[in-house]
């Protein structure tokens, strides 16, 4: 079964730092790796996602990086921004309906 | 404007009353999903559809139904067979099920 883990639970960082999520996944055979983040009652809003032939992509301040053999997944925040503040949620799927969804890393961004 | 479509936002409900949430989208997807979400778990599964008038069982459909009558509809009733059904429900969508799925704004569901 797979799991996947996201560490630590929760991070503060000030403006302006550059930071790096990070997801940890225990079944390596993954079709596709997805961020999201979600702030506080609303839905998931898609940041990147990166096929498993794939190394990184890329979008704006965001850079998501995939290395299957290890089982992880990493998401790099250039210039944070008080407005990146948000839960950010790491999921992996086998191609099939059964995403697995992490429980999330809380960011704070201190002005 | 393409995207998904949830209502209401918030819904509060008696014991032993079913109520059904509603989610559209216009995004021409064919597979549809409903989620649960509860503080410090992960999202959990409780329906799929992949094609209209089929649809599956996920991790935790025990209490609830959906149809797929339309493609563009997946609405999901919580019966009063549900024990625990205080959550936060998240519906989303994908062109099929190995792409990127897009998530609607959810529903807060509140027994009272």
């Amino acid at each position: 079964k797979q799991e996947v883990t996201q560490i630590p639970a929760a991070l503060s960082v000030p403006e302006g730092e550059n930071l790096v999520l990070n997801c940890s996944f225990t079944d390596s055979a993954i079709y596709n790796l997805q961020w999201f983040r979600q702030d506080p009652g609303k839905g998931l809003t898609s940041l990147l996602l990166i096929q498993s032939s794939q190394r990184e992509q890329t979008s704006g301040r965001l850079n998501a990086s995939l290395d299957k053999s290890s089982g992880r997944s990493t998401l790099y925040i250039a210039a944070s921004q008080p407005g990146d503040s948000a839960t950010y949620l790491c999921v992996t799927n086998f191609g099939n309906e059964k995403l697995t969804f992490g429980t999330g890393t809380r960011l704070t961004i201190i002005p | 404007d393409g995207g998904i479509t949830q209502s209401p936002k918030y819904l509060f409900r008696k014991e032993g009353q079913n109520v059904t949430l509603s989610c559209e989208q216009n995004l021409n997807h064919d597979a549809m999903y409903w989620y649960r979400q509860d503080p410090g778990q992960g999202l959990r599964l409780i329906y799929y559809s992949q094609i209209v008038n089929d649809f599956q069982k996920g991790d935790i459909a025990e209490g609830y139904s959906v149809s797929r009558e339309k493609k563009e509809s997946f609405p999901l009733t919580v019966t009063s067979a549900q024990k625990n059904p205080t959550a936060f429900y998240l519906c989303a969508s994908s062109m099929a099920r190995e792409t990127e799925q897009f998530f609607g704004p959810g529903t807060r569901l509140t027994v009272l």
